[in-house]
């Protein structure tokens, strides 16, 4: 049990699919993140929630559309994805948000490896 | 944009030799965490170093912040096949106008250790 639980683990869909990524936190943390991990780039933070308020949105494209319906969970919905979106997408929780302390250490799901065919 | 630049970028060693990864930025950052990501996992934290200079020993790991707080590196001792895994910096920057920080990822170093 790592306090971070992505689902699923592994999803393939097709460009036209929509489908969402869920995330679960049972930490009793404040902030969740959404990241990109792409092969042989550094991890890129997508959006921030902060006691269910989205705070940050990295220049996203619409086709990610996040959802923080309550400070446990986090939801990513996708459609009309394209095959450069094709990546491990990252949850992560932290107790608060990176305006904390120096010692703020985010808590990472397994990630779900998302295939865009 | 404040980058974070590992080397290196892959690292194949026998087991029981040391290794240095390094983690160079032109910027400085107020604290850099190191993470560990095995195959599918997602990064686990480390370590934080704050402040500049600053050694902190985790078993075999040894973890070093540079004196103007723009590099870290990591060595790794005797490296054992269970320290294969993608090692990850973060760097807190500054902070900005409004007073927010953020945590800049390096690019990683994939390190692979054989029995």
């Amino acid at each position: 049990e790592t306090g971070v639980t992505q689902t699923p683990r592994h999803l393939v869909m097709g460009m036209t699919n929509k489908k969402s990524l869920k995330c679960e936190q049972h930490l009793g943390h404040n902030a969740m993140y959404w990241y990109k991990q792409s092969a042989k780039k550094p991890l890129e933070l997508m959006f921030v929630y902060s006691l269910e308020e989205r705070v940050e949105n990295n220049s996203v494209p619409s086709r990610f559309s996040p959802e923080c319906p309550n400070s446990s969970h986090l939801f990513l919905h996708l459609h009309t994805l394209q095959p450069e979106d094709s990546a491990l997408y990252l949850c992560a929780s932290s107790q608060d948000r990176w305006t904390g302390g120096v010692n703020t250490e985010a808590f990472f799901g397994q990630g779900t490896r998302l295939t865009v065919v | 944009t404040q980058l974070l630049e590992q080397s290196p970028q892959f690292l194949s060693i026998q087991e029981g030799e040391n290794l240095t990864v390094y983690c160079n930025s032109s910027s400085v950052f107020s604290s850099l965490q190191w993470y560990r990501q095995e195959p599918g996992e997602g990064p686990v934290l480390l370590v934080t170093v704050v402040t500049g200079g600053e050694v902190k020993k985790l078993k075999r790991l040894t973890f070093q912040f540079g004196d103007a707080r723009k590099d870290s590196s990591l060595h790794i001792t005797a490296a054992q096949p269970g320290d294969t895994g993608l090692y990850l910096c973060a760097g807190r920057t500054t902070p900005d106008l409004s007073g927010t920080y953020k945590y800049i990822f390096g690019t990683g170093t994939r390190l692979k250790v054989l029995a």
